[in-house]
């Protein structure tokens, strides 16, 4: 199986500031890449798929950049509705796996 | 609007099985592959299982494989989880969620989970 690892596990930031969460895959998987948010108690939320597309409704202050192992999910400036926990999830091997999660706190 | 709703979650001894069921609604249910993924409490999520728009092919994450079935009815608009043998290492939420399905300058592109239901929780416990 294709292991993915998130850095940080969590992370602490103010309202305004820009935030980097990284993804690394244990082999190269292109870019089937995504990544999700989840707030407590709700269902996750597709933000972008295929590392860098955004997924319609989501705010522009969100960005995805990568290809083969590494990945990173930007914030540009954080908001107070995005105070979560985020997820990428690789889709190069049809056995989906999901990093760890980096939960996102307020500072 | 697209909707998924799970249903079927409760308490079962260890040992013991339990069916899922995803109704789904707002969408061409037949033409798009269907997951389930899960989330024990506290932790993060692990991906499930896979079936085709056509229920052609099937795909199990190791933790499951042999124990739990995943299937649909497309007359039914209704996506199934059938899980034996069950453990207490099983319990958690269960969602149901939609394959991604779109094209980008003549590429299609799949795999991401664009609609996810709201859960249901399996406690497997004695």
């Amino acid at each position: 199986d294709i292991q993915m690892t998130q850095s940080p596990s969590s992370l602490s930031a103010s309202v305004g500031d820009r935030v980097t969460i990284t993804c690394r895959a244990s082999q190269s998987i292109s870019s089937y890449l995504n990544w999700y948010q989840q707030k407590p108690g709700k269902a996750p939320k597709l933000l972008i798929y295929a590392a860098s597309s955004l997924q319609s409704g989501v705010p522009s202050r969100f960005s995805g950049s990568g290809s083969g192992t590494d990945f990173t999910l930007t914030i540009s400036s954080l908001q107070p509705e995005d105070f979560a926990t985020y997820y990428c999830q690789q889709s190069y091997s049809t056995l989906r796996t999901f990093g760890q999660g980096t939960k996102l706190e307020i500072k | 609007q697209v909707q998924l709703v799970e249903s079927g979650g409760g308490v079962v001894q260890p040992g013991g099985s339990l069916r899922l069921s995803c109704a789904a609604s707002g969408f061409t249910f037949s033409s798009y592959g269907m997951h389930w993924v899960r989330q024990a409490p506290g932790k993060g999520l692990e991906w499930v299982a896979f079936i085709r728009y056509d229920g052609s092919n099937k795909y199990y994450a190791d933790s499951v494989k042999g124990r739990f079935t995943i299937s649909r009815d497309n007359s039914k608009n209704t996506l199934y989880l059938q899980m034996n043998s069950l453990r207490a290492e099983d319990t958690a939420v269960y969602y149901c969620a939609k394959d991604l399905r779109v094209t980008i300058f003549g590429v299609v592109i799949t795999g991401a989970f664009d609609y996810w239901g709201q859960g249901t929780l399996v406690t497997v416990s004695s």
